[in-house]
């Protein structure tokens, strides 16, 4: 079975660029979730999708963040405009519901120049 | 805040020992409990879970939990070099939308042959 995929696995980019990151789940699992870790930090959860609806995106700072998962399988995150404070490891990760085991992704690394 | 508290670290223990990892909650709520190890650079992986009282054993891992003292524990069995890393605890809290996943900042484990 293959596991959480994610494009890129690294990002550099300059302040104010904008920036994406693609997720696919493992196959069958309707849940999925962006997190976000900082060096010596948990994951800590940005948003987090029920199919292709986002059923708890209270962390996601709206302002530059933007997410979406219009089939209802792979998922998008999207920053724009990036900010230095934006540099962490992006983490994508899926489950079979709310309350299962979650599976991650390999991430993908983002430094803001 | 939900908090997950567990111990930075790092956890030296000698090879063949028994590594002992702690991590308390504070939400009464919570009902499933997981243990992540983390590689430098790698994305978390899942090792075991745990949703009742007492012990669940997995080869060289047992997980413990009391949810009377909030207090949920890994050991780590004949340990090996290549199980340093980085432990994370992760709680499940119950939410308005379901189930939100808090993880603790993670105990550095550090086997020495």
């Amino acid at each position: 079975e293959a596991g959480v995929v994610q494009s890129p696995r690294y990002k550099i980019i300059e302040k104010k660029q904008p920036v994406a990151f693609w997720c696919n789940p493992i196959s069958g699992h309707n849940t999925l979730y962006w997190y976000l870790q900082n060096l010596g930090q948990g994951p800590e959860l940005l948003i987090r999708y029920e199919n292709e609806e986002a059923v708890d995106d209270s962390r996601l700072p709206k302002d530059r963040f933007s997410a979406e998962r219009l089939k209802g399988v792979d998922s998008t995150l999207k920053i724009q405009p990036a900010e230095l404070g934006d540099s962490a490891v992006y983490l994508c990760a899926s489950s079979h519901g709310t309350g299962s085991s979650q599976y991650f992704g390999p991430g993908t690394r983002l430094l803001v120049l | 805040q939900k908090e997950v508290e567990q111990n930075s670290g790092p956890l030296s223990v000698p090879e063949g020992a028994i590594a002992s990892l702690n991590c308390t909650y504070s939400d009464r709520g919570s009902q499933s409990f997981f243990w992540y190890r983390q590689y430098s650079g790698k994305s978390p992986e899942l090792i075991m879970f745990i949703y009742s009282n007492g012990d669940k054993e997995d080869g060289r891992f047992t997980a413990q939990l009391n949810k009377a003292s909030q207090y949920v524990s890994l050991l780590i069995r004949d340990s090996q070099p290549s199980d340093s890393a980085t432990y994370l605890c992760a709680v499940n809290i119950p939410t308005n939308s379901g189930y939100a996943l808090n993880f603790g900042k993670g105990t550095s484990l550090l086997v020495t042959p």
